[in-house]
Protein backbone atom coordinates (compact mmCIF):
# COMPACT_ATOMS: atom_id res chain seq x y z
CA UNK A 1 0.00 0.00 0.00
CA UNK A 2 1.05 3.18 -1.20
CA UNK A 3 1.74 6.37 1.96
CA UNK A 4 2.96 9.13 2.07
CA UNK A 5 3.47 10.98 5.40
CA UNK A 6 4.55 15.21 5.57
CA UNK A 7 5.58 16.17 8.78
CA UNK A 8 7.39 19.39 9.72
CA UNK A 9 4.82 22.07 9.57
CA UNK A 10 3.74 25.10 12.49
CA UNK A 11 3.36 28.39 12.71
CA UNK A 12 6.48 30.56 11.25
CA UNK A 13 6.48 34.58 11.09
CA UNK A 14 6.87 36.60 7.92
CA UNK A 15 10.16 36.31 6.31
CA UNK A 16 10.77 33.02 8.16
CA UNK A 17 11.75 29.62 6.83
CA UNK A 18 10.66 26.12 7.01
CA UNK A 19 11.03 22.53 5.89
CA UNK A 20 8.93 20.32 4.87
CA UNK A 21 9.21 16.59 4.90
CA UNK A 22 7.19 13.54 2.92
CA UNK A 23 8.00 9.68 3.91
CA UNK A 24 6.92 7.60 1.16
CA UNK A 25 6.76 3.65 1.65
CA UNK A 26 5.05 0.67 -0.75
CA UNK A 27 6.47 2.10 -3.46
CA UNK A 28 9.58 2.45 -5.56
CA UNK A 29 10.36 5.68 -4.62
CA UNK A 30 13.54 6.34 -6.63
CA UNK A 31 11.05 5.41 -9.65
CA UNK A 32 8.39 8.23 -9.23
CA UNK A 33 8.32 12.56 -9.91
CA UNK A 34 6.88 13.66 -6.92
CA UNK A 35 5.09 17.07 -5.86
CA UNK A 36 4.09 19.31 -3.42
CA UNK A 37 0.71 20.53 -3.60
CA UNK A 38 -0.83 23.01 -1.28
CA UNK A 39 -4.72 23.90 -0.37
CA UNK A 40 -5.79 27.42 1.24
CA UNK A 41 -9.40 28.49 1.91
CA UNK A 42 -8.94 31.54 -0.74
CA UNK A 43 -7.34 30.05 -3.47
CA UNK A 44 -7.99 26.22 -3.16
CA UNK A 45 -5.43 23.78 -4.96
CA UNK A 46 -2.43 24.91 -5.97
CA UNK A 47 0.81 22.45 -7.30
CA UNK A 48 3.73 24.03 -5.91
CA UNK A 49 6.97 22.33 -7.30
CA UNK A 50 8.04 18.96 -9.10
CA UNK A 51 11.08 17.22 -9.01
CA UNK A 52 12.39 14.38 -11.23
CA UNK A 53 12.65 10.71 -9.90
CA UNK A 54 16.59 10.97 -10.15
CA UNK A 55 16.98 14.40 -8.83
CA UNK A 56 17.90 16.07 -11.91
CA UNK A 57 15.11 18.07 -12.77
CA UNK A 58 12.78 20.31 -10.58
CA UNK A 59 10.17 22.77 -11.32
CA UNK A 60 8.00 25.73 -9.39
CA UNK A 61 5.35 27.57 -9.65
CA UNK A 62 6.20 31.25 -10.46
CA UNK A 63 4.68 32.38 -7.02
CA UNK A 64 7.54 30.21 -5.17
CA UNK A 65 10.19 30.31 -7.55
CA UNK A 66 13.54 31.53 -6.07
CA UNK A 67 11.91 31.23 -2.29
CA UNK A 68 10.93 27.45 -2.21
CA UNK A 69 13.46 24.41 -3.06
CA UNK A 70 12.06 20.87 -3.79
CA UNK A 71 15.02 18.09 -2.96
CA UNK A 72 14.47 14.16 -2.19
CA UNK A 73 16.75 11.40 -0.87
CA UNK A 74 16.25 8.07 -2.39
CA UNK A 75 18.32 6.42 -0.01
CA UNK A 76 15.58 7.53 2.86
CA UNK A 77 12.62 7.17 0.54
CA UNK A 78 11.87 10.82 1.23
CA UNK A 79 10.74 13.97 -0.26
CA UNK A 80 11.71 17.90 1.12
CA UNK A 81 10.70 21.49 0.70
CA UNK A 82 12.23 24.32 2.17
CA UNK A 83 10.35 27.17 2.33
CA UNK A 84 12.39 30.58 2.99
CA UNK A 85 11.24 34.20 2.83
CA UNK A 86 7.73 32.94 3.81
CA UNK A 87 4.59 35.42 3.18
CA UNK A 88 1.23 34.89 4.54
CA UNK A 89 0.15 34.09 1.36
CA UNK A 90 1.73 30.66 1.63
CA UNK A 91 -0.07 29.59 4.56
CA UNK A 92 -1.78 26.58 3.77
CA UNK A 93 -1.84 22.99 3.94
CA UNK A 94 0.70 20.80 2.12
CA UNK A 95 0.68 17.46 0.47
CA UNK A 96 2.91 15.50 -1.19
CA UNK A 97 2.19 13.40 -4.12
CA UNK A 98 3.25 11.01 -6.47
CA UNK A 99 2.52 11.76 -9.95
CA UNK A 100 2.14 8.07 -11.97
CA UNK A 101 3.62 9.38 -15.74
CA UNK A 102 7.63 9.14 -16.56
CA UNK A 103 7.40 12.21 -18.43
CA UNK A 104 6.47 14.04 -15.25
CA UNK A 105 3.54 15.55 -16.70
CA UNK A 106 0.74 14.09 -15.16
CA UNK A 107 -1.88 13.79 -11.98
CA UNK A 108 -1.52 12.78 -9.44
CA UNK A 109 -2.34 9.51 -7.84
CA UNK A 110 -1.64 9.35 -4.31
CA UNK A 111 -1.54 11.98 -1.94
CA UNK A 112 -0.47 12.86 1.79
CA UNK A 113 -2.89 13.18 4.74
CA UNK A 114 -0.67 17.03 4.42
CA UNK A 115 0.59 19.52 7.23
CA UNK A 116 -0.24 22.80 8.14
CA UNK A 117 2.01 25.69 7.50
CA UNK A 118 0.52 29.02 8.95
CA UNK A 119 2.27 31.91 8.01
CA UNK A 120 1.60 35.16 10.94
CA UNK A 121 3.12 37.24 13.33
CA UNK B 1 -1.86 29.97 -17.40
CA UNK B 2 -5.02 27.57 -18.09
CA UNK B 3 -7.99 28.30 -15.93
CA UNK B 4 -10.40 25.86 -15.30
CA UNK B 5 -13.87 26.64 -14.21
CA UNK B 6 -16.31 24.43 -12.59
CA UNK B 7 -20.06 24.43 -12.40
CA UNK B 8 -22.02 24.64 -10.54
CA UNK B 9 -20.46 25.76 -7.00
CA UNK B 10 -22.94 23.81 -4.93
CA UNK B 11 -25.00 20.92 -6.08
CA UNK B 12 -27.85 19.63 -3.48
CA UNK B 13 -28.88 16.17 -4.76
CA UNK B 14 -30.32 13.24 -3.22
CA UNK B 15 -29.15 9.88 -2.76
CA UNK B 16 -29.92 8.06 -5.34
CA UNK B 17 -29.87 10.76 -7.59
CA UNK B 18 -27.67 11.42 -10.44
CA UNK B 19 -25.35 13.89 -10.32
CA UNK B 20 -23.45 15.63 -13.29
CA UNK B 21 -20.62 18.04 -13.05
CA UNK B 22 -18.98 20.66 -15.46
CA UNK B 23 -15.23 21.77 -15.73
CA UNK B 24 -14.16 24.12 -18.53
CA UNK B 25 -10.80 25.13 -19.48
CA UNK B 26 -9.92 28.28 -20.45
CA UNK B 27 -8.08 27.01 -23.92
CA UNK B 28 -8.19 23.59 -25.17
CA UNK B 29 -6.75 20.70 -23.86
CA UNK B 30 -5.54 16.93 -24.37
CA UNK B 31 -8.34 14.57 -23.32
CA UNK B 32 -5.35 12.55 -22.27
CA UNK B 33 -4.60 15.34 -19.60
CA UNK B 34 -7.37 16.03 -17.47
CA UNK B 35 -8.15 14.34 -14.19
CA UNK B 36 -11.22 14.24 -11.44
CA UNK B 37 -10.55 14.28 -7.35
CA UNK B 38 -12.74 13.74 -4.81
CA UNK B 39 -12.28 15.58 -1.71
CA UNK B 40 -14.29 15.00 2.15
CA UNK B 41 -13.84 17.32 5.13
CA UNK B 42 -10.45 16.95 6.55
CA UNK B 43 -9.29 14.37 4.09
CA UNK B 44 -6.69 14.84 1.06
CA UNK B 45 -7.65 14.90 -2.62
CA UNK B 46 -8.40 11.19 -3.81
CA UNK B 47 -7.70 10.84 -7.65
CA UNK B 48 -11.06 9.29 -9.29
CA UNK B 49 -10.44 9.93 -12.83
CA UNK B 50 -7.49 10.48 -15.13
CA UNK B 51 -7.46 11.28 -19.18
CA UNK B 52 -10.74 12.83 -18.87
CA UNK B 53 -12.49 8.58 -18.77
CA UNK B 54 -9.93 6.66 -17.05
CA UNK B 55 -11.12 5.64 -13.55
CA UNK B 56 -8.26 5.16 -11.31
CA UNK B 57 -7.87 1.86 -9.02
CA UNK B 58 -10.18 1.16 -6.72
CA UNK B 59 -13.19 3.52 -7.99
CA UNK B 60 -16.50 2.73 -8.44
CA UNK B 61 -18.09 2.09 -12.29
CA UNK B 62 -21.08 4.66 -10.84
CA UNK B 63 -17.75 7.32 -11.55
CA UNK B 64 -17.38 8.23 -14.91
CA UNK B 65 -15.88 11.01 -17.14
CA UNK B 66 -16.13 12.28 -20.38
CA UNK B 67 -15.53 15.55 -22.60
CA UNK B 68 -13.06 17.16 -24.87
CA UNK B 69 -11.22 20.29 -25.99
CA UNK B 70 -12.58 22.43 -23.29
CA UNK B 71 -15.50 20.94 -21.95
CA UNK B 72 -15.48 17.44 -19.59
CA UNK B 73 -18.06 16.33 -17.40
CA UNK B 74 -17.91 14.09 -14.48
CA UNK B 75 -20.91 12.14 -14.19
CA UNK B 76 -22.23 9.82 -10.53
CA UNK B 77 -24.86 7.69 -12.05
CA UNK B 78 -25.78 7.01 -8.21
CA UNK B 79 -25.18 8.96 -5.46
CA UNK B 80 -24.26 7.24 -2.58
CA UNK B 81 -23.98 8.64 0.69
CA UNK B 82 -20.38 8.77 0.94
CA UNK B 83 -19.96 10.86 -2.30
CA UNK B 84 -21.53 13.86 -0.39
CA UNK B 85 -17.81 15.69 -0.84
CA UNK B 86 -16.08 18.12 -3.19
CA UNK B 87 -14.71 17.38 -6.65
CA UNK B 88 -11.95 19.24 -8.42
CA UNK B 89 -11.04 18.85 -12.13
CA UNK B 90 -7.08 19.32 -13.17
CA UNK B 91 -5.31 19.96 -16.24
CA UNK B 92 -1.97 18.47 -16.69
CA UNK B 93 -1.18 18.94 -20.61
CA UNK B 94 0.41 22.61 -19.93
CA UNK B 95 2.27 23.79 -17.46
CA UNK B 96 1.79 24.49 -14.84
CA UNK B 97 -0.73 22.23 -13.75
CA UNK B 98 -3.82 23.82 -12.31
CA UNK B 99 -6.99 23.17 -10.64
CA UNK B 100 -10.59 24.35 -10.83
CA UNK B 101 -12.17 25.50 -7.76
CA UNK B 102 -14.69 22.63 -6.66
CA UNK B 103 -18.12 21.86 -6.98
CA UNK B 104 -19.70 20.72 -3.85
CA UNK B 105 -22.17 18.19 -3.84
CA UNK B 106 -24.30 18.11 -0.97
CA UNK B 107 -27.26 16.41 0.39
CA UNK B 108 -30.52 18.02 -0.36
Amino acid sequence: EVQLVESGGGLVQPGGSLRLSCAASGFTFSSYWMSWVRQSPGKGLEWVANIKSDGSEEQYVDSVKGRFTISRDNAKNSLFVQMNSLRAEDTAVYYCARIPIPSGSGHFDNWGQGTLVTVSS
Amino acid sequence: EIVLTQSPGTLSLSPGERATLSCRASQSISTSYLAWYQQKRGQAPRLLIHGASTRATGIPDRFSGSGSGTDFTLTISRLEPEDFAVYYCQQYHYSPPTFGPGTKVDIK
